[in-house]
């Protein structure tokens, strides 16, 4: 049990609809991220939530939309996705972004299928 | 620009010895992380290097050259339950992760 979890697991969609992915953090801390993770490739960092303000924003389409009502909580709204946004899509919070040692704990993730 | 070189894939015997080995490239260098990934399961932390050398923990140990822009991971006794796949990522002068595609570990009986 990591104390960050994802829901849902699994998501299929078609590429009209419009869903939102949820993730929580039970262990305190001030930042929160989401990831995109495709087979093969590096975790791309999508968003980036310190202390409820969004501080990154790594060129992601405007078909993501995150949302941060609080530190615990973290939305990621999605809608008119592409086929090649199917990937799984990582949540992580850590304590403080700007410490040198700052460990993120994952979420177990959704799989997202967009068809 | 700033990269992660990491194999895709590794395999070896349970009961011996594997190195995973990474090298970066980075704007500015904050330390190196390795992260644990089950098929199916969120990542989970290894190690954290930011200075040169060895830490060991238990039958995982990670290498840091900074000078060389290097780092391994070592992981001795294997177990089955060590197939998984290993993620090197550094921390740059924005205390950004840069992270590598990953190394997936096969353990054979």
């Amino acid at each position: 049990e990591t104390g960050v979890t994802q829901t849902p697991r699994h998501l299929v969609m078609g590429m009209t609809n419009k869903k939102s992915l949820k993730c929580e953090q039970h262990l305190g801390h001030n930042a929160m991220y989401w990831y995109k993770q495709s087979a093969k490739k590096p975790l791309e960092l999508m968003f980036v939530y310190n202390f409820k303000e969004q501080t990154e924003n790594n060129s992601v389409p405007s078909r993501f939309s995150p949302e941060c009502p609080n530190s615990s909580h973290l939305f990621l709204h999605l809608h008119t996705l592409q086929p090649e946004d199917s990937a799984l899509y990582l949540c992580a919070s850590s304590q403080d972004p700007g410490l040198a040692s700052n460990e993120q704990y994952f979420g177990p993730g959704t799989r997202l299928t967009v068809t | 620009g700033q990269n992660i070189d990491q194999p895709t894939e590794m395999t070896a015997t349970e009961g011996a010895i594997v190195q995973i080995n990474c090298t970066y490239q980075t704007s500015g260098f904050n330390g190196l992380f390795w992260y644990q990934q089950h098929a199916g399961e969120a990542p989970t932390f290894l190690s954290y290097n930011v200075l040169d050398g060895l830490e060991e923990k238990g039958r995982f140990s990670s290498f840091l050259s900074r000078s060389k822009g290097y780092s391994y991971l070592l992981l001795k006794e294997l177990q089955m339950k060590d197939s998984a796949s290993y993620l090197c990522a550094a921390l740059d002068s924005n205390y950004q992760l840069i992270w590598g595609a990953g190394t997936k570990l096969i353990i054979k009986p």
